[in-house]
């Protein structure tokens, strides 16, 4: 069974870089079926979604954060990062990594993680 | 950005009733290899989003047959033949065709 589990500082101070870290056992990050995916929820709001890193590395990003995220993959720890730069009090949220199936008659977030919560103090 | 809007934004249900939820996409997510691009998700109570239906029509792995997705191009429902205690939470469509993927704002049931 796929287990995905979102890790980071529970606090960021506020211009400040926050990163995560999403660990995946029971499978790879580097079948080629999958993406893994970032995807946030303000306290008591909807879900956003921030971005998103292939098997390959290839990436896309949410264009109303693209100048401060990155998403990268480690393959030798078989985790995904998420790093998100210069942030504000707008950026605090419950912060969720999901896997992408991109499989055959597949587009959707298949799996996720528990979410971690990221609040950014000033 | 595709926009997406659900409706209703708040359902209470009588259990053993039947629910439905519209969901509309500002443009068509119907890709070129005849899926639409459309995925509903479940939020329960302090959980993480669960996937329920995904290509539109397709239920995913558990999922319980009283759930249905329906719709194409712009336009989609999904449906509740019979609602348990269990299926309270929030209802969300979304889709993945193209960069943005975007959410609609969330349907939520409760029970009568």
């Amino acid at each position: 069974q796929l287990r995905l589990q979102e890790s980071g500082p529970g606090v960021v101070k506020s211009s400040q870089t926050l990163s995560l870290t999403c660990a995946v056992s029971g499978g790879s990050v580097s079948s080629g079926d999958y993406s893994w995916t970032w995807i946030r929820q303000p306290q008591e709001k909807g879900l956003e979604w921030i971005g998103v890193i292939s098997h390959s590395g290839g990436t896309y990003y949410n264009p109303s954060l693209k100048s401060r995220v990155t998403i990268s993959v480690d393959k030798a720890k078989n985790q995904i990062s998420l790093n998100l730069y210069s942030v504000t009090a707008a950026d605090t949220a419950v912060y969720y990594c999901a896997r992408f199936n991109t499989g055959r008659g597949h587009a959707d977030f298949d799996y996720w993680g528990r979410g971690t919560l990221v609040t950014v103090s000033s | 950005d595709i926009v997406m809007t659900q409706s209703p934004l708040s359902l209470p249900v009588t259990p053993g009733e039947p629910a439905s939820i519209s969901c509309w996409s500002s443009q068509s997510l119907l890709n070129s290899n005849g899926y639409n691009y459309l995925n509903w998700y479940l939020q329960k109570p302090g959980q993480s989003p669960q996937l329920l239906i995904y290509v539109g029509s397709s239920r995913a792995s558990g999922v319980p047959d009283r759930f249905s997705g329906s719709g194409s191009g712009t336009d989609f429902t999904l449906k509740i033949s019979r609602v348990e205690a269990e299926d309270v939470g929030i209802y969300y469509c979304m889709h993945t065709l193209q960069s943005p993927y975007t959410f609609g704002q969330g349907t939520r049931l409760e029970i009568k």
